[in-house]
Parts: structure tokens; C-alpha cells; sequence
């Protein structure tokens, strides 16, 4: 089992609606998640991270975590096609972050 | 305000050659990173470091080797390259582990011929 799995896609939706990107982990113990956009050609960017349980939101992003199901979610409301890029979960472990392999959203205007 | 500097850019080597990909950072962090993206995939931890002197193995370290002798340099070592060392490298550094902000270098592309 991979430690950090995600949908790799590709993610299509409409500009104007709602995107919702999955990552589950393995290792119980972790205690910070991450998500990161890179734009292609580009260096990964931090845009949220979350640590408890429940829903943290920064404007038109909101992360989800549920520990107890080792999952972590995205949503993009409103989804404008400067949001097309690849989505990377990432998890901390021991000094270490973890990433998975990625969702490539696509908006389509 | 530089960040996190790496070179080269881009790098041809043959196989069985040898190179150092380089890492500087000018924020004063504590913690350094060396990943590897293949197309279409996520990043892989190769090896990090939490100080200077002190290295540890991430999750794909075979056929690399680092040190960490200062705080801003973290150089990457490829011995023997081997066409599955073909890839995008991203040096990556952060003053705190629970924050998970890491920022990241422009990626060196090295292509294994």
C-alpha cells in the first residue's frame, strides 16, 4: 500500500464548479497534512494544510480531514481555469513530508 | 531575495558518469530536502536533512549520496547515473517541520543517455 494515495486523473470540470480532489494515508500516527499546486514546468506551492479533524477554509479553498478514515480532501468552489494544474496531498512523518503521486485538474472555460 | 538556488538546469550525462546537483538557501532553515519527479507522478523524498552534519535516507536513496556540511548548502551526489536516474530534481527547504511549507528550487531536469 502506497503511503499517500491520490486519484491521479485527469480531474475535468466546468469553470464555475466545484473540484474535489481524494488522498487517503497509511501511517495512522500523522498529524499533518498538506496540499500543494504545481503549475506544469513549474515548483510545487503550499496553498493549505490542516491538522485536525473538520474542514479548514481559505477563501475559495477548503481542506477536510478525517483521521479516523485516514483521509484528506480538497474542494476548489467556483473553479476558474487558473485553477488547471496538478494537486499534490502531502503528509508529515518524523521531519519528513510525503507525497502522493498527484491529481491533474483541468477547468475547462 | 534568492530562496532556494539549485544547478545546474539542465544536465545530459552518459551513463556511468558522475555529477552534483546543487542546493543553496539563503533563509537561514534548519531543514533540507532533495526530491525526484518523473513525468506525470508526484515527488519522491531521496534523502533530507534536519541540520547541518546530520543526513538521512528518504524514500528512493539508492545510487545518490549528500552532506550537509552548512546550513545553506545541501549538494546532491549521482556516482554511477543510470537511465532510471532520468528525472526532475527539486531541492526544497523549511525552518519547521510541522509546518510542511516547504520552498522549493526552480528543479534541475537531468536526462540519462
Amino acid at each position: 500500500q502506497k503511503e499517500v494515495e491520490q486519484n491521479s486523473g485527469p480531474l475535468s470540470v466546468p469553470e464555475g464548479a466545484i473540484a474535489s480532489l481524494n488522498c487517503t494515508y497509511s501511517d495512522r500516527g500523522s498529524q499533518s497534512f498538506f496540499w500543494y499546486r504545481q503549475y506544469s514546468g513549474k515548483s510545487p506551492e503550499l496553498i493549505m494544510f490542516i491538522y485536525s479533524n473538520g474542514d479548514k477554509e481559505d477563501g475559495r479553498f477548503t481542506a477536510q480531514l478525517n483521521k479516523a478514515s485516514q483521509y484528506v480532501s480538497l474542494l476548489i468552489r467556483d473553479s476558474q481555469p487558473s485553477d488547471s494544474a496538478t494537486y499534490l496531498c502531502a503528509v508529515s512523518q518524523g521531519g519528513k513530508l510525503i507525497f502522493g503521486q498527484g491529481t491533474e485538474l483541468s477547468v475547462k472555460p | 531575495n534568492a530562496g532556494v538556488t539549485q544547478t545546474p538546469k539542465f544536465r545530459i550525462l552518459k551513463i556511468g558518469q558522475s555529477m552534483t546537483l546543487q542546493c543553496t538557501q539563503d533563509m537561514n532553515h534548519n531543514y533540507m530536502y532533495w526530491y525526484r519527479q518523473d513525468p506525470g507522478m508526484g515527488l519522491k523524498l531521496i534523502y533530507y536533512s534536519v541540520g547541518a552534519g546530520i543526513t538521512d535516507k528518504g524514500e528512493v536513496p539508492n545510487g545518490y549520496n549528500v552532506s550537509r556540511s552548512t546550513t545553506e548548502d545541501f549538494p546532491l551526489r549521482l556516482e554511477l547515473a543510470a537511465p532510471s536516474q532520468t528525472s526532475v530534481y527539486f531541492c526544497a527547504s523549511s525552518s519547521n517541520e510541522d509546518t510542511g511549507e516547504l520552498f522549493f528550487g526552480e528543479g534541475s531536469r537531468l536526462t540519462v543517455l
